[in-house]
């Protein structure tokens, strides 16, 4: 069974760098996208970016100036860095796998962590 | 972007009843070439990351009961709960996957029990 969690600092100061971890446990990271979305209290899914086990990467354009998704086949894992927070940028974060084509289609996601909280404050 | 739009926002369905949530798209979903609606839906409880119900706007993901069913084509789509479980109380939402990779959800359904 595929597993994935999310680590990283809870808490970000305004004007930093978030950076966030998922490590994949279970299951091979190679042959799939990878996976970030967000959501703030209260709020709806935001799908902040993935990137693919050879390092292909894709962004949402209202962010893509300020992520980056990296992958480390060796250690299973990938990360995100989102720099210049700000207060809206505090959310949960997940990572996600996307089916990949594989057992369904490419833009499902299968498999989710449980979310990390980042507020961002001073 | 494709702007997803559900409606309700909430609902409250009594135990047994059916719930039905709609979803509609700003612009087709429909791909011409395979026939295919790049439509998904997933639900999420209270505390707990979202898990896909359904894709291709009507294909039940693995394990998924047969009372969740998914019906629509082009811009307009629905979920329905065929006799609501009490399990079921949760945070809907519709996700588009047609505009690949800026894929984008819903605002969110929230289902309650009556």
């Amino acid at each position: 069974q595929v597993q994935l969690q999310e680590s990283g600092p809870g808490l970000v100061k305004p004007s930093e760098t978030l950076s966030l971890t998922c490590t994949v446990s279970g299951g091979s990271i190679t042959n799939y996208y990878w996976i970030w979305i967000r959501q703030p209290a209260g709020k709806g899914l935001e799908w902040i970016g993935r990137m693919y086990s050879s390092g292909s990467t894709n962004y949402n354009p209202s962010l893509k100036s300020r992520v980056t998704v990296s992958v480390d086949t060796s250690t299973n894992q990938f990360s995100l860095r989102l720099s210049s927070v700000t207060a809206a940028d505090t959310a949960l974060y997940y990572c996600a796998r996307d089916c990949s084509g594989v057992r369904c289609p490419i833009g499902i996601f299968d498999y989710w962590g449980q979310g990390i909280l980042v507020t961002v404050s001073s | 972007d494709i702007v997803m739009t559900q409606s309700p926002d909430s609902l409250a369905v009594s135990l047994g009843e059916r719930a039905t949530i709609n979803c509609k798209s700003s612009q087709s979903v429909l791909y011409s070439s395979n026939n295919k609606n790049y439509l998904a839906w997933y639900q999420q409880k209270p505390g707990q990351p979202p898990k896909v119900l359904i894709y291709w706007a009507s294909t039940r993901e693995s394990g998924v009961p047969d009372r969740f069913s998914g019906s629509g084509s082009g811009t307009d789509f629905t979920l329905t709960i065929s006799s609501l479980q009490a399990e079921d109380v949760a945070v809907y939402y519709c996700q588009q996957y047609y505009s690949t990779p800026q894929y984008t959800f819903g605002q969110g359904t929230k289902l309650e029990i009556k």
